[in-house]
């Protein structure tokens, strides 16, 4: 049974760029969260999908925007990246309670 | 707005002995109180997890206690091995459709 799997893992990109990543939930699961881990903190929540539509969001700017598919993967985009998006990306795939994290996407802008 | 806090930020105990995290949260509303544990350079796992209608909740070397009234939690971990070493980070969520609000997390050492 796959878990959750994101890609891709590691990322450079300039201040400026957008950038793109992507998850695939694991198996059954209909719920795709997304966080930002900066160095040394927390999780911080970013947006939930649930049936194609964002279902909460937190206190992230428009720059931040997502998707989910039929297949409920889910992408995270960013435009405009500054510094400060730096991170660790993690998606997060649940179906009831309790969420499977995956590796994460590593982005680092520069 | 909705916050966790978590408490200490660094841990260190002796191997065989036990260590307890203690988180406090300011929604009200909350009434699942999942932990993770996360591993250098790894995803964050869940270790345990405890609903609103219980007070405690035991799994091997591990286990939570949740007192409502106050609005807080805290894992403890007894006879403490070297591969407890991690960052741990206590959450709060009013439930199934809610995201999940997670702590600032607690570095663990494990001395020898």
């Amino acid at each position: 049974d796959a878990g959750v799997t994101q890609s891709p893992t590691h990322l450079i990109k300039t201040r400026g760029q957008q950038v793109t990543l992507r998850c695939s939930p694991k198996s059954g699961h209909d719920t795709v969260s997304w966080y930002q881990q900066a160095l040394g903190q927390g999780p911080q929540f970013i947006f939930q999908y649930y049936e194609e539509e964002e279902r909460q969001r937190g206190n992230f700017p428009d720059r931040f925007s997502g998707h989910q598919f039929p297949n409920y993967s889910s992408e995270l985009n960013v435009n405009a990246l500054l510094l400060g998006d730096s991170a660790l990306y993690l998606c997060a795939s649940s179906l009831e309670l309790g969420y499977t994290f995956g590796s994460g996407t590593r982005l680092t802008v520069v | 707005g909705e916050n966790v806090e978590q408490h200490p930020s660094t841990l260190s105990v002796q191997e065989g002995d036990s260590a307890v995290i203690k988180c406090t949260y300011s929604d009200s509303a909350s009434n699942y109180f999942p932990w993770y544990k996360q591993e250098l350079g790894k995803r964050p796992q869940l270790i345990i997890d405890i609903r609103s209608n219980v007070g405690e909740k035991k799994d091997q070397r591990i286990a939570v206690t949740l007192n409502k009234t106050a609005k807080h939690f805290s894992l403890h971990i007894t006879e403490t091995q070297p591969e407890d070493s991690a960052v741990y980070f206590c959450a709060a969520s009013r439930g199934r459709d809610d995201k999940i609000i997670f702590g600032k997390g607690t570095r663990l050492h494990i001395l020898p």
